[in-house]
């Protein structure tokens, strides 16, 4: 099956700084990447929708810049966590919806989880 | 915004016992998927429903679409420690985009 990568898988830094987090589909190719972020025992929520070579569309309530999203390639999009403070902690996962999908199945990374100090 | 419904937000079963949880929305749905997120991992996608009525099973695990295409659920029968983990339902909205129902935890006792 299709294989999507996330790193780092754990993150731990002090308020102030900036953290970058990859997201790779290793064996496919990605029109579409989805950010989430999951707090402990609840649901995810949708952050922000990236589409290779454009701008990502954010969800309501999700500060652009704050959550900075770029998707360079069809097989990279990464999530920078600016000026990052202690209520940014949280699991946070991509997604990767394949080219060639006939339907909607995402294929989830194994999340990163940030500790923001 | 498109918004769907999961009960229940937990249920303790014993080990052979059986577990069902539903998804209700408001508005007629084009298709659902489930998804389990095991303690700790990340979602895995289980299956998606598209057609009204239809049921589908995956060994152990029934899957239905309501007839009006508004509810879906998911039965495991004779449960196992194994299925441990959070059930998520979702929906997709304009442009692939995936909205999340609140997911049921499941734990299971031996």
């Amino acid at each position: 099956g299709a294989v999507v990568s996330q790193h780092p898988s754990r993150v731990i830094c002090k308020s102030g700084t900036s953290v970058k987090i990859e997201c790779r589909s290793l064996d496919f190719q990605a029109t579409t990447m989805f950010w989430y972020r999951q707090f402990p025992k609840q649901s995810l929520m949708l952050m922000a929708t990236s589409n290779e070579g454009s701008k990502a569309t954010y969800e309501q309530g999700v500060e652009k810049d704050k959550f900075l999203i770029n998707h360079a390639s069809l097989t990279l999009s990464t999530l920078t966590v600016t000026s990052a403070h202690p209520e940014d902690s949280s699991f946070y996962i991509c997604s990767a919806r394949a080219r060639a999908a006939n339907y909607n199945e995402q294929f989830f990374g194994p999340g990163t989880r940030l500790t923001v100090l | 915004g498109q918004q769907v419904m999961q009960i229940p937000q937990y249920q303790h079963v014993q080990e052979g016992e059986d577990f069902t949880t539903y998804c209700n929305s408001s508005t007629t749905l084009s298709n659902i998927q489930w998804y389990k997120q095991r303690p700790g991992g990340h979602p895995v996608f289980l299956i998606q429903l598209v057609k009204s009525g239809e049921v589908k099973k995956q060994k152990r695990l029934t899957f239905q679409f309501g007839e009006a295409k508004k509810n879906s659920s998911l039965h495991i029968t004779a449960t196992q420690t194994t299925d441990v983990g959070t059930y998520f339902c979702a929906v997709n909205t304009g442009g692939f985009k995936t909205i999340f129902g609140a997911g049921t935890r499941l734990f299971v006792k031996a």
